[in-house]
């Protein structure tokens, strides 16, 4: 299994940013995947999840309306969106498989992290 | 949804046993056997080590324990060595999603 994320970004305030996370080595509709959030020095925190067979898409209330996650199944690649960049979105973001198909049980599979950097 | 709550830190020599607690409400940690806990070295991506309260993923040093009473999910680190020491981060589910801890350092002294 491995999920393989795009590269480091700068943007700044109020631009749009797409990264993405490509999943192989095992079937990428039958499993969830996660985004998760880290913030300079801080914790993780859990985003949102989708489920590729049929975008079935859940997101926490934190980040409800902030982000919008995605998927094409046609090329095995989950997609996490911002369409207004604030600087407070400064923060390295990881994709990530549960162990099972379930989407509530342990992250297994973690992506590298795409470290997102916005600044004017 | 409010993070879960970690002691901020905890500490132990090499062998002894810690145990680091994670704290949250009968709507999320005492709701549903969803526990599950990180491991996150500096600059690296956070690793599975205990899922559904007490289940290790394999590859898990068996040094690794989880358990559960009530709202408090807990986390046991036995023997412990000089590469136990990272952040740790419990999550649980919670009404179609996920709530992560406030994390933990652990320090082997």
């Amino acid at each position: 299994v491995q999920l393989v994320q795009s590269g480091a970004e700068v943007k700044k305030p109020g631009e749009s940013l797409k990264i993405s996370c490509e999943g192989s080595g095992y079937s990428f509709t039958t499993y969830w995947i996660a985004w998760v959030r880290q913030m300079p020095g801080k914790g993780l925190e859990w985003m949102g999840i989708i489920y590729p067979g049929d975008s079935d898409t859940r997101y926490s209330p934190s980040f409800q309306g902030q982000v919008t996650i995605s998927a094409d199944k046609s090329i095995t690649t989950a997609y996490l969106h911002w369409s207004s960049l604030k600087a407070t979105d400064t923060a390295m973001y990881y994709c990530a498989r549960p162990i099972s198909n379930s989407p509530w049980g342990g992250i297994d599979y973690w992506g590298q992290g795409t470290l997102v950097t916005v600044s004017s | 949804q409010s993070a879960l709550t970690q002691p901020a830190s905890v500490s132990g020599s090499p062998g002894q046993s810690i145990t680091i607690s994670c704290t949250g409400t009968s709507s999320d940690v005492g709701a549903y056997n969803y526990v599950s806990w990180y491991q996150q070295h500096p600059g690296k991506a956070p690793k599975l080590m205990i899922y559904d309260v007490s289940d290790r993923p394999s590859g898990v040093s068996d040094r690794f324990s989880g358990s559960k009473s009530g709202n408090t999910a807990s986390l046991t680190i036995s023997g412990l060595q000089a590469e136990d020491e990272a952040d740790y981060y419990c999550s649980s589910y919670t009404s179609s999603s996920t709530v992560f801890g406030t994390g933990t350092k652990v320090t082997v002294l």
